[in-house]
């Protein structure tokens, strides 16, 4: 059962205009949530989070919308940039239960053209 | 600051032999490390969290005979895996979390597996 669901594989974006990036999820008790940018043969790159106990978070050009009665969260990125193009994951995790890996969504691959 | 390191970045090895891989933390001390991985176009999975001189505690499915962890410091964590198979043939992530941010984990490079 996937608990984090990114269901677009793909997101074809033309560069200036805004991306966004949708995730949800299933376990009520995730209550932190963040979002990595992965390209091919490297590691993610942590870019940005946000607690249960707010609804936005804004570093920059990133913004990550939480909506907790619908179990959803969007990353937005404003204006998207070439160097944008990359695979997004969304992340959840239990901050109760002491520390424990990150649950990962499928991605979402992110094509910015020019 | 947080940068994570993983050696070696490739490894193409003999069906039957052993790997180890490496996990650094350079520029902090790790007291949670964590192993992932990844099958092409597939979300990473994890496989085991490692705290700093105790047992690693493995995720439904892992065989913890097959993929030893050992993390001996604050700053290093080892995955061995034993006698590979062409079937582990994966790219293999750990990380680490920052003992006041836990939640935040910090990703090293990735070590490409390829089992012969």
């Amino acid at each position: 059962d996937q608990q984090v669901k990114q269901n677009s594989p793909s997101l074809s974006v033309q560069e200036g205009r805004i991306s966004i990036l949708n995730c949800d999820y299933t376990n009520s008790m995730f209550d932190y949530f963040l979002w990595y940018k992965k390209y091919p043969a490297e590691g993610p790159t942590f870019l940005i989070s946000i607690s249960s106990i707010k609804d936005k978070n804004e570093d920059g050009r990133f913004t990550v919308f939480l909506n907790k009665s619908a179990k959803h969260l969007s990353l937005h990125i404003v204006p998207s940039q070439p160097g944008d193009s990359a695979v997004y994951f969304c992340a959840a995790d239990y901050s109760g239960g002491g520390a424990d890996g990150l649950t990962f969504g499928k991605g979402t691959h992110l094509i910015i053209q020019p | 600051g947080a940068v994570v390191s993983q050696h070696p970045s490739w490894v193409i090895c003999k069906s039957g032999t052993s790997v180890k891989i490496e996990c650094r933390s350079l520029d902090f001390q790790a007291t949670t490390m964590f192993w992932y991985r990844q099958f092409p176009k597939q979300s990473l999975m994890l496989m085991a969290t490692s705290n700093e001189g105790s047992k690693a505690t493995y995720e439904q499915g892992v065989e913890k005979d097959k993929f030893l962890i050992n993390h001996a410091s604050l700053t290093l964590s080892t995955l061995t895996v034993t006698s590979a198979h062409p079937e582990d043939s994966s790219f293999y992530i750990c990380s680490a979390s920052v003992a006041a941010i836990q939640e935040t984990q910090y990703f090293g490079p990735g070590t490409r597996l390829l089992v012969l």
